[in-house]
């Protein structure tokens, strides 16, 4: 089946600095997602990627839809202490929402 | 506007017994997906629903799964008989499926199984 390898597995930064994770697979998206979770709590779709080198922003976050449809990175700039969590890459080769997740990346914000 | 709903957000049982796992989608949302998290193999997912049909439940570990949607606001996930590998954190997402990508979680069932 579809596998995702994301990475780093954690990263222990501290407040202020730049963060990037990245996630490839064996296998062509047509969509590619980024999750943030939070313990005892469920994913939280924080952006969603449509097009072959889509560069998209949300805040301090920014994803880009690999060219060639096997890969995605998320960036998240001045990193603060709420930023902690997992941090998921989802992507979708169906029609209808079937999605692969990456393992996670669990971010960890020193003050 | 509320969220995914599910219930109970934990539960605590004995092998052997049957445990069902219930979720309200959000409002207005035609697709219903179940998944499971667990530490060794991520978040899988298990069944997707559309229009309260299911449609891919290849997901589905064995039989002693099963999963109904009778309703547009409401699916259950039931597990009977309950082993202690099937303790897991179960998620529901939903989302409309104009955009079937971009799906909504619930906060989860915490399922111990002793």
């Amino acid at each position: 089946g579809q596998q995702l390898n994301q990475s780093p597995q954690s990263m222990f930064i501290q407040e202020g600095e730049d963060v990037s994770m990245n996630c490839t697979s064996s296998s062509i998206f047509n969509t590619w997602l980024w999750y943030k979770q939070d313990p005892g709590e469920g994913p939280v779709l924080l952006i969603a990627l449509y097009k072959a080198g889509e560069l998209t922003s949300n805040g301090r976050l920014t994803a880009q839809f690999g060219i060639t449809r096997k890969d995605s990175f998320l960036n998240i700039s001045a990193s603060i202490p709420s930023d902690v969590g997992i941090y998921f890459c989802a992507g979708d080769g169906t029609s209808y929402g079937k999605l692969t997740f990456g393992q996670g990346t669990i971010l960890t914000v020193h003050p | 506007d509320a969220g995914v709903i599910q219930s109970p957000r934990h539960e605590v049982t004995e092998m052997g017994q049957e445990v069902t796992l219930r979720c309200k989608p959000i409002s207005g949302h035609n697709s219903l997906f179940w998944y499971r998290q667990t530490m060794m193999r991520g978040l899988e997912l298990l069944i997707y629903f559309n229009n309260n049909v299911p449609i891919d439940d290849s997901g589905m570990p064995e039989d002693r799964f099963s999963a109904k949607m009778p309703n547009a606001s409401f699916s259950t996930l039931k597990i009977q008989p309950s082993e202690p590998r099937d303790s897991a954190v179960y998620f529901c997402a939903s989302t409309q499926s104009i955009s079937p990508s971009t799906q909504h979680f619930g906060d989860g069932t915490r399922l111990s199984i002793l």
